[in-house]
């Protein structure tokens, strides 16, 4: 069974700009979570989706969105890229309502 | 509001040493836990989870980890470290009543000596 795909590994953009990244699920999850870990900070969450319902969102600014797909696979936008966003965006995939979550290898995005 | 603290962020064993990792939760409920690897740009990699049940759980790669409700803790267990463990630790606290989230620990840094 294939893990979790995100696309693209690494992004290079420049202040201001947006950016979308992209994360698929493993087959049969339907719950999609994403985190930002920097070293600052630490990984922290960003938010839930749930057959296409945003279910759980932390504490980040509305710059930072997302939406789900009916085949459960997830983007995620940050707009008006700052420096600060630089960061490794992980998502995960749970499987219904379980709290086990699998993550993917991440997106790595440099903001310059 | 769930936290998780790992108070070592560096640690550094011998090749062929016992390790313990640790890490204190505080959650009002029965948490689940769990622990997670990390190797420099890689995601994070499960390596052992507690819901319920038997206190010591056991895990891939050989680590084990124990539930301590009375001191809140769930401390990372390895008897006998390869160099290819080296990587970097978190440790997680998840509930149902938060949606799900993972509150995660600051991890620690294991780098181990030939």
């Amino acid at each position: 069974k294939a893990g979790v795909t995100q696309t693209p590994r690494y992004l290079i953009k420049t202040r201001g700009q947006q950016v979308t990244l992209s994360c698929s699920p493993i087959s049969g999850h339907r719950s999609v979570s994403w985190y930002q870990q920097t070293p600052g900070q630490g990984l922290q969450f960003l938010f839930e989706y749930f057959s296409e319902t945003q279910r759980n969102k932390g504490n980040f600014p509305g710059r930072f969105s997302g939406r789900q797909f009916s085949n459960s696979r997830s983007e995620m936008n940050v707009s008006t890229l700052e420096l600060g966003d630089s960061a490794l965006y992980l998502c995960a995939s749970r499987q219904g309502f379980q709290v086990e979550a699998f993550f993917g290898q991440g997106t790595r995005l440099t903001v310059v | 509001a769930q936290s998780v603290t790992q108070p070592d962020i560096h640690i550094t064993v011998s090749e062929g040493a016992s390790l313990e990792l640790r890490c204190n939760y505080s959650y009002g409920a029965t948490p689940y836990l769990f622990w997670y690897v990390q190797s420099p740009g890689q995601g994070l990699q499960l390596l052992l989870k507690y819901f319920s049940g038997d206190t010591l759980v056991q895990g891939i790669k050989g680590f084990e980890a124990e539930f301590k409700r009375s001191q809140s803790s769930f401390n990372l267990r390895k008897p006998s470290v390869h160099w290819s463990d080296a990587a970097e630790y978190f440790c997680a606290v998840g509930a149902i009543d938060a949606g799900n989230m993972l509150t995660f620990g600051g991890g620690t840094r294991l780098m181990v000596k030939p």
